[in-house]
């Protein structure tokens, strides 16, 4: 069965770093990939999807990601971040035909001022 | 207009009883999920209706059991409720199947069973 890790779990930054959050997937064949937002006491929303073409994905509020298929890998960037996008960061994964998605256990980040 | 609204955004019980969580989306969307996100962020499907037909239904005890009257609602009820099922449980919506169209999540419901 596909599965998809997240190895940061808690990431810390001062206002104005750069971020680079890791998803890996293990699935061979073609994959739609997502990453959701989830912002402290509200619900899951979308911040860019990847189905095909360009691998590198712009999302809302300035995050990108980038799909490298070699690495099994969608890491998703911001080149500065702001307090307000402290969140929990989901990374989510579509395998083949499947009609679900599969989620990775998430990353908390926290930016301080 | 809110897009995805569930009922009742919380939920405190005690062990043994039968609840129930209500979910309805305005999108027009024919699919709806429900997730369950445990204490340590990890979402999980647990089931999937299309159509009001349902198409995903993960390893989840049969004490859980969703319901579609409609594409514009799926409930969950829940009987004899254990510690175990304390977690927020997150209703979702696309137009279309997983993967393919954004999902739409509502606010989710924290059910907590003492």
């Amino acid at each position: 069965a596909q599965s998809v890790s997240q190895h940061n779990h808690h990431v810390i930054l001062s206002e104005a770093a750069s971020l680079e959050l890791g998803c890996n997937y293990s699935y061979g064949g073609t994959v739609n990939l997502f990453w959701y937002v989830q912002y402290p006491g509200q619900h899951l929303q979308l911040l860019l999807k990847y189905f095909s073409g360009d691998p590198l994905v712009k999302g809302i509020k300035g995050f990108e990601a980038e799909f490298i298929k070699s690495k099994f890998s969608f890491n998703l960037r911001k080149p500065s971040v702001q307090w307000s996008d402290t969140a929990e960061y989901f990374c989510a994964v579509r395998a083949g035909t499947a009609s679900k998605l599969t989620f990775g256990t998430g990353t908390r980040l926290q930016v301080t001022l | 207009d809110t897009a995805v609204s569930q009922t009742p955004k919380y939920l405190v019980t005690q062990m043994g009883n039968d609840k129930s969580i209500k979910c309805e989306q305005n999108l027009g969307h024919d699919t709806m999920y429900w997730y369950k996100q445990d204490s340590k962020k990890f979402l999980k499907i647990m089931f999937s209706y299309n159509n009001k037909e349902l198409i995903i239904n993960e390893t989840v005890p049969n004490r859980f059991s969703p319901k579609s009257p409609d594409k514009a609602h799926l409930n969950l009820h829940i009987n004899s409720l254990e510690l175990g099922d304390s977690a927020v449980y997150f209703c979702a919506s696309s137009q279309g199947l997983a993967g393919m169209e954004t999902q739409y999540f509502g606010p989710g419901t924290r059910l907590l069973v003492l």
